[in-house]
């Protein structure tokens, strides 16, 4: 069974910084992985979708990679500005067409 | 652009009554979902909805059900609503076909007492 795991749960840092989100699915058999944004209490935002054929994606200061064979995704993002302060959820879609979520990490960026 | 509106962001609803969450998009999608939200268990699915008047159970679909009359609507109903149904519900639609990005409302807070 596909298991979605984000860690840490929680990142603080200063504004400014580059910072690096970690996704990793258990099993490789993946048609995408998607990132998404939630602000408190909203709805999610789609960010970035990585088909399974693809490495990375980009969209203006985020970065997501694709590693199927390793389980593993990141998502980059350059010069955090507070406002990128969120909750950051990642999902892959398995091979019967389902999003498999991961509980989310919760980005803090300190002005 | 794209829009998932669900009719009802705040709720409070009394043990046993039935309550009815409404979901409308405007973007002539095949698919639409219910998942609950709650703090450190992520987003679980409740069911899903790939046609009109089709619904298939989700990982828990125990205590909902749901009804897709046209394409645009789909509605989560709690039957006899409980404390432990106390949660975010968020809706979300995607076109037919794997690998399309998937677009959520703004979510409704229902909290049951």
């Amino acid at each position: 069974k596909q298991e979605v795991t984000q860690i840490p749960a929680a990142l603080s840092v200063p504004e400014g910084e580059n910072l690096v989100l970690n996704c990793s699915f258990t099993d490789s058999a993946i048609y995408n992985l998607q990132w998404f944004r939630q602000d408190p209490g909203k709805g999610l935002t789609s960010l970035l979708l990585i088909q399974s054929s693809q490495r990375e994606q980009t969209s203006g200061r985020l970065n997501a990679s694709l590693d199927k064979s390793s389980g593993r995704s990141t998502l980059y993002i350059a010069a955090s500005q507070p406002g990128d302060s969120a909750t950051y959820l990642c999902a892959v879609e398995d091979s019967n067409y389902q999003l498999i979520w991961g509980a989310g990490t919760k980005l803090i960026i300190k002005p | 652009d794209v829009k998932v509106t669900q009719s009802s962001r705040y709720l409070v609803k009394r043990t046993g009554e039935k309550v009815f969450l409404e979901c409308v998009q405007d973007m002539d999608h095949e698919n639409m979902f219910w998942y609950r939200q709650d703090p450190g268990l992520g987003l679980r699915l409740i069911y899903f909805s790939y046609d009109v008047k089709m619904k298939e159970k989700g990982d828990i679909p125990e205590g909902y059900s749901v009804s897709r009359e046209k394409k645009e609507r789909f509605s989560l109903i709690l039957e006899s609503a409980s404390t432990n149904q106390t949660s975010m519900y968020l809706c979300a639609s995607t076109q037919g076909v794997p690998g399309n990005t998937i677009y959520f409302g703004e979510g409704s807070w229902l909290t049951v007492v």
